[in-house]
């Protein structure tokens, strides 16, 4: 079967760091995505990795380790808007995006 | 237009119903998608197509249909609906279906099945 794990819900303090793990098993690989998503709206997209490693991309940084079927997402300087759902996906061999549940991530004061 | 738009945005519908969901994109994106969104859950997709006049079926096609007559719609159509389908449909698109292509999502339609 395909599975994308991430924690449920994460809290944090405003201007400190947060990392978010997903780890996957899925039906071939060909990517892993991270949207953000804020309540009620779409998800838009934050960061795309194929090869291992990190990719840095302002406060944002994610990184991929595909033997081991795991990627963090990486937010640097919380500010309070990045409260919001962060959602892991993986591109499986048909080229589909098998998502993960998200994850809630709090921001407080 | 500006991007990608779906209508309507909410619809509270009787079970038994027939309705479409309308998804509209003027990116010219070959690949379009449609998912729902449901609490505890990841999106599932349920039609997709890779270009203008192939559809394909995803994780969750049952009850559910589309068309693609053109580049730039793709309806996606409750035959007859039932309260198991209330949830928040997303259309998205992207340049191609090839891999590695970023995903551009509507602002979503939500659906109330009584």
């Amino acid at each position: 079967g395909q599975n994308i794990d991430q924690p449920t819900e994460m809290t944090a303090t405003e201007g400190a760091i947060v990392q978010i793990n997903c780890t996957y098993q899925t039906s071939g690989f060909n990517g892993l995505f991270w949207y953000q998503q804020h309540a009620g709206e779409a998800p838009t997209f934050l960061s795309y990795n194929v090869l291992d490693g990190l990719e840095e991309k302002g406060r944002f940084s994610s990184f991929l380790s595909r033997s081991k079927g795991y990627s963090y997402l990486l937010l640097k300087e919380l500010q309070m808007k990045d409260s919001a759902s962060y959602l892991c996906a993986v591109e499986d061999s048909n080229y589909q995006l098998i998502w993960g549940a998200g994850t809630k991530l709090i921001i407080k004061p | 237009i500006a991007g990608i738009t779906q209508a309507p945005t909410s619809q509270i519908l009787a079970a038994g119903r027939r309705m479409t969901l309308r998804c509209t994109q003027d990116m010219r994106h070959n690949a379009m998608y449609w998912y729902r969104q449901d609490l505890g859950l990841g999106l599932r997709l349920i039609h997709y197509s890779n270009t203008a006049g192939t559809t394909g079926k995803g994780e969750v096609p049952d009850g559910y249909s589309v068309s693609r007559a053109n580049t730039d719609d793709f309806p996606l159509t409750l035959a007859s609906a039932v309260p198991s389908q209330t949830s928040v449909y997303f259309c998205a698109s992207s340049d191609s279906a090839a891999g590695g292509d970023e995903q551009f999502f509507g602002p979503g339609t939500r659906l109330t099945v009584l």
